[in-house]
């Protein structure tokens, strides 16, 4: 089954720590992928996505994630973070004409 | 202009009742979708419909059911509720199923008690 997984579960880092999370995908031919936040309390909102093109995509707030086809790979990265980073962070992937399919979420915490 | 919004944005409700909830997009989005999301914070989708079809996963209980009245309306109603009910739902839309992502609503807290 096409899938998106994430196997970071909780993350915590302390202020200026750089940033990685996981995200793999099971989709084969074309994917659609994105990194959703959603801070406490509130809704899901789009970082960034990647349906084609430079496989290095630039988000909002400083969030950057990179696509590696070789490894199935959707992976988060900000180099320095804030304690209003806080947040769940979520992974989705579809192919084209398919619903989102979301990972697990990764549990952000940063101590200030 | 809140772009996909919900109601109630909380909702308690005693077992065995039927309660709806209620999402507007004014987006001119053609698709919607109801997700359902636990307290271990994994999303579920529940429904994706568009002015052709409608898509229910398999999983969902037939208790639920999405009433389309026109293109930026997609409700969510709910018969015979149960403690398991309890979670927060998100309606979201999106152009099309594709490379657009989903602009999600606010969350409407479902507390069944």
């Amino acid at each position: 089954a096409q899938s998106v997984s994430q196997h970071n579960h909780h993350v915590i880092l302390s202020e200026a720590a750089s940033l990685e999370l996981g995200c793999n995908y099971s989709y084969g031919g074309t994917v659609n992928l994105f990194w959703y936040v959603q801070y406490p309390g509130q809704h899901l909102q789009l970082l960034l996505k990647y349906f084609s093109g430079d496989p290095l995509v630039k988000g909002i707030k400083g969030f950057e994630a990179e696509f590696i086809k070789s490894k199935f790979s959707f992976n988060l990265r900000k180099p320095s973070v804030q304690w209003s980073d806080t947040a769940e962070y979520f992974c989705a992937g579809n192919n084209a004409g398919n619903m989102l399919t979301f990972g697990g979420g990764t549990r952000l915490m940063v101590k200030p | 202009d809140t772009a996909v919004s919900q109601t109630p944005k909380y909702l308690v409700t005693q077992m065995g009742n039927d309660k709806s909830i209620k999402c507007e997009q004014n987006l001119g989005h053609d698709t919607m979708y109801w997700y359902k999301q636990d307290s271990k914070k994994f999303l579920k989708i529940m429904f994706s419909y568009n002015n052709k079809e409608l898509i229910i996963n398999e999983t969902v209980p037939n208790r639920f059911s999405p009433k389309s009245p026109d293109k930026a309306h997609l409700n969510l109603h709910i018969n015979s509720l149960e403690l398991g009910d309890s979670a927060v739902y998100f309606c979201a839309s999106s152009q099309d199923p594709g490379p657009y992502g989903y602009t999600f609503g606010s969350g409407t807290r479902l507390t069944v008690v």
